[in-house]
């Protein structure tokens, strides 16, 4: 059974940074792309970045690129996602995705974690 | 960037009616769309991908069709579990994959 179980999730202040960590079981990590998708309060779903099997490409949204970093550890099947530079913007539950293949459609979610960026 | 535009924002039905909801592109995005279903308090789970393609584990009573810009989800008979959240998502241009604002499938 495939589970993803992010954790990290926390209440920083503008201008801090926060690792998410999503570990991952029932499958073979390596051979999967992983992403983060993240929901601010009420909104809608919006797509944040992705990592190939290998860890050699990485994709990211403009809203976060340069300020966050995707990264995968094959050895300890966990996605990590490094969040610098938190806006309030960045306010949201934080989804890690597992994609099937290496296509961009996400076939299993984790349950979420919140990220609470505020003074 | 391709946007996404989901209509109705709402829709209000019974259990057991038809539901019928659209997903319509800026540009042609091919086949290459997901539909997901999301319930308060859940993450989202994968419906339909490539437009027609049931994901394991979906009832028949949800099918996708469409190509190019236009798409639709169409839930033959709503079962009381079915209402949610839907929304659809692009893979044919990306950076970045994007999502559709969602359409509320609420009972009336």
């Amino acid at each position: 059974e495939v589970q993803l179980l992010e954790s990290g999730g926390a209440l920083v202040q503008p201008g801090g940074s926060l690792r998410l960590s999503c570990a991952a079981s029932g499958f073979t990590f390596n051979n999967y792309a992983m992403s983060w998708v993240r929901q601010a309060p009420g909104k809608g779903l919006e797509w944040v970045s992705t990592i190939s099997g290998s860890g050699g490409s990485t994709y990211y949204a403009d809203s976060v690129k340069g300020r966050f970093t995707i990264s995968r550890d094959n050895s300890r099947n966990t996605l990590y996602l490094q969040m610098n530079s938190l806006r309030a913007e960045d306010t949201a539950i934080y989804y890690c995705a597992k994609s099937i293949a290496a296509t961009g459609v996400f076939d299993y979610w984790g349950q979420g974690t919140l990220v609470s960026v505020s003074s | 960037e391709i946007l996404l535009t989901q209509s109705p924002a709402t829709l209000s039905l019974s259990p057991g009616e038809r539901a019928t909801l659209s997903c319509r592109a800026s540009q042609s995005v091919s086949s290459y769309l997901a539909w997901y279903q999301q319930k308060p308090g859940q993450a989202p789970r994968l419906l339909i991908y490539d437009a027609s393609n049931r994901a394991t584990g979906i009832p028949a009573r949800f099918s996708g069709s469409g190509s190019g810009t236009d798409f639709t989800l169409t839930i033959s008979s709503l079962e009381p579990e079915d209402f949610a959240v839907y929304y659809c998502q692009q893979r044919s241009d990306w950076p970045p994959l994007t999502f559709g604002g969602g359409t509320k499938v609420e009972i009336k």
